[in-house]
């Protein structure tokens, strides 16, 4: 069982629309990461979560940190071919390390 | 300030040979992870290190899985007697000492196939 669930899975949609996706867990996180990954590279950190309730924008992606800081959401807007990648979300316990969902992988069709 | 660097970038080996996969951190920072990717997974957790220690090495296989980060040189997870089970992409990950763990830098990983 993943201490992070990542819905959807699989996501395909055409350029211009909006989509969110989603990280959640029954655990509380002291922060979250969301990250994008694309074929045959690494991840690339897009933002960081810390406090409960705290909403991140970066051009047209809005993350949002749930109140209880145990999920997290991702919303794209208008989005766009170069959009298309591996969405992954990342949770901190204040420990000594990081776990990961298993993603959300996004197709953007022109 | 050159990013993490991982090499080989793809590494082959034959069932009972040795895998070294190395990573450098960037530059002033001390704590390096090591995640095993599958394909079509995320990423899972194996070690994380700072220098001369390993901190946590919970996702760790118990057995011919090794990992290391030395004073000097480069971060090292070692692979011993590989098994076609232990092909898939093994990603490092560096962070600054006041920002560990939440922020890592990935490095663009090392894809190991064992044939």
């Amino acid at each position: 069982t993943q201490l992070l669930e990542q819905s959807p899975q699989f996501l395909s949609i055409q350029e211009g629309e909006n989509l969110t996706v989603y990280c959640n867990s029954s655990s509380v996180f002291s922060s979250l990461q969301w990250y994008r990954q694309e074929p045959g590279e690494g991840p690339v950190l897009l933002v960081t979560v810390v406090t409960g309730g705290e909403v991140k924008k970066l051009k047209r992606l809005t993350f949002q940190f749930g109140d209880a800081r145990k999920d997290s959401s991702l919303h794209i807007t208008a989005a766009q071919p170069g959009d298309t990648g591996l969405y992954l979300c990342a949770g901190d316990k204040n420990n000594n390390d990081m776990r990961f969902g298993a993603g959300t992988r996004l197709t953007v069709k022109p | 300030n050159a990013g993490v660097m991982q090499n080989p970038r793809h590494l082959v080996r034959r069932r009972g040979q040795e895998a070294r996969l190395r990573c450098s951190p960037m530059k002033g920072h001390s704590h390096v992870y090591w995640y095993r990717q599958l394909p079509e997974e995320g990423l899972k957790f194996m070690v994380y290190l700072q220098k001369e220690n390993i901190i946590d090495e919970s996702g760790m296989p118990k057995e011919r899985f090794s990992a290391e980060f030395p004073k000097e040189g480069p971060s090292i997870l070692r692979i011993q007697q590989v098994v076609r089970g232990d092909s898939a992409a093994y990603f490092c990950a560096s962070s600054p000492p006041d920002r560990a763990p939440e922020t890592q830098y990935f490095g663009p990983g090392t894809r190991l196939l064992v044939l």
